[in-house]
């Protein structure tokens, strides 16, 4: 069965605090991995896309990499309004592709 | 700036009634999307469309009517069919299947 799991389901830092989110993946036929941030009450923001096995990208205090079979999200020295639910999803599949969401990690960073 | 409209932010449905969620786009983006999001689960596709005219279901369209009459709309109406109807629901468009997702700020359903 395709699935796409996150975790843990919630993590709390302290301001500074780095650490990582987990994203396995059981898909056939990967074609990309998604990361998005969601604040409470408001629509998934994009963050970043991976295409293949080794790929790293970098955004702020974000880095996102991937491997056959999982993708992290590590946040070095967060912040507060880092605070947010992460949200991993997997494309998949022929031409049309298939897009399935794990369930999120939602990230406390306090001060 | 371009982006995508939901409206309202919040709805309230009443026993036996339909709803609709508005969704407009402003980015010229050929494919769109309705998505439910439940505490505690991931985001499920209701609706998806690639092309004015046409829409295919997703993994949860019982219950869920959709209409793409102009690229630029793409509204959902939650039936008296769907019994189970409280959830946030979040529209989305894409330049096509294959490409990163842009999402509205969605809308609150409950109901009374």
């Amino acid at each position: 069965e395709d699935q796409v799991t996150q975790s843990p389901e919630a993590l709390r830092l302290q301001e500074g605090e780095s650490s990582s989110l987990n994203c396995s993946y059981t898909v056939s036929g990967l074609r990309g991995l998604f990361w998005y941030r969601q604040d409470p009450g408001k629509g998934p923001e994009f963050l970043f896309t991976l295409y293949s096995a080794g790929e790293e990208k970098e955004k702020e205090r974000l880095k996102a990499t991937l491997t056959k079979k999982e993708s992290f999200l590590h946040i070095t020295a967060p912040k507060p309004e880092d605070s947010a639910t992460y949200l991993c999803a997997a494309q998949y599949g022929g031409s049309q592709g298939n897009l399935i969401f794990g369930k999120g990690t939602k990230l406390s960073v306090k001060p | 700036d371009g982006g995508i409209t939901q409206s309202p932010k919040y709805l309230f449905r009443k026993e036996g009634q339909n709803v609709t969620l508005s969704c407009e786009q402003n980015l010229n983006h050929d494919a769109m999307y309705w998505y439910r999001q439940d505490p505690g689960q991931g985001l499920r596709l209701i609706y998806y469309s690639q092309i004015v005219n046409d829409f295919q279901k997703g993994d949860i369209a019982e219950g869920y009517s959709v209409s793409r009459e102009k690229k630029e709309s793409f509204p959902l109406t939650v039936t008296s069919a769907q019994k189970n109807p409280t959830a946030f629901y979040l529209c989305a468009s894409s330049l096509n299947r294959d490409e990163k997702l842009f999402f509205g700020s969605g809308t609150q359903l409950s109901v009374l």
